[in-house]
């Protein structure tokens, strides 16, 4: 089946550190995004890619960086520049603009230990 | 700019209930609406969908109609389920190019159904 793969599901990063959650999808969507979810509360763009090799930040892109080198897989680098980067991360995919709606992968779960 | 603003919750429901979500939104073009639901330690999944004005999105009992006058996608179901305790979520996708193509999230409604 189809769908959205994220990795690890649980990540515990040390102060200083630099951590990369893995997101690939099979569905051959062009666009993919990262948001992240903190407790009680909405999602928050933090990067989005429309098609290969290109990417845009969203509105809380501070301390993050990401790379699409392949449709398939769209990880995300969460520097030690990132402040509070305790939260739920969410990536989501769609096949390209319009009204097609997201599919998500299951999610990764950052603390700063 | 774009905005969606939904209920606050929790909405407390006993099983068999009549479930309203109330959505509202702001879009200067011609958005497409949605509804998410997110359970505990999940991603979220699309429950449903419409793309214009009076479009009516259904999926597993929810449903949810585009109101443009009122600007309005207030999600629905007739009979909740205890396994129908989730968060839910509103969201407006702009399809123009001055939108960015990207999806505004409501900030979420928690529902829970007691047996």
């Amino acid at each position: 089946d189809g769908g959205i793969t994220q990795s690890p599901k649980y990540l515990f990063r040390k102060e200083g550190q630099n951590v990369t959650l893995s997101c690939e999808q099979n569905l051959n969507h062009d666009a993919m995004y990262w948001y992240r979810q903190d407790p009680g509360q909405g999602l928050r763009l933090i990067y989005y890619s429309q098609i290969v090799n290109d990417f845009q930040k969203g509105d809380i892109a501070e301390g993050y960086s990401v790379s699409r080198e392949k449709k398939e897989s769209f990880p995300l680098t969460v520097t030690s520049a990132q402040k509070n980067p305790t939260a739920f991360y969410l990536c989501a995919s769609t096949p390209g603009t319009g009204g097609y709606g997201y599919t998500f992968g299951s999610g990764t779960r950052l603390t700063v230990v | 700019g774009n905005s969606v603003t939904q209920m606050e919750g929790p909405v407390t429901l006993s099983e068999e209930a009549f479930l309203t979500i109330n959505c509202t939104y702001t879009a200067t073009g011609y958005p497409s609406l949605f509804w998410y639901v997110q359970y505990p330690g999940e991603g979220l999944q699309l429950l449903l969908k419409a793309t214009k004005a009076d479009d009516k999105g259904s999926n597993k009992g929810f449903e949810a109609t585009y109101r443009k006058e009122t600007t309005s996608f207030h999600l629905e179901k007739g009979s909740v389920q205890v396994s129908d305790s989730a968060v839910y979520f509103c969201a407006l996708s702009d399809t123009t190019r001055g939108g960015g193509f990207k999806t505004i999230f409501g900030a979420g409604t928690r529902l829970f159904v007691k047996a």
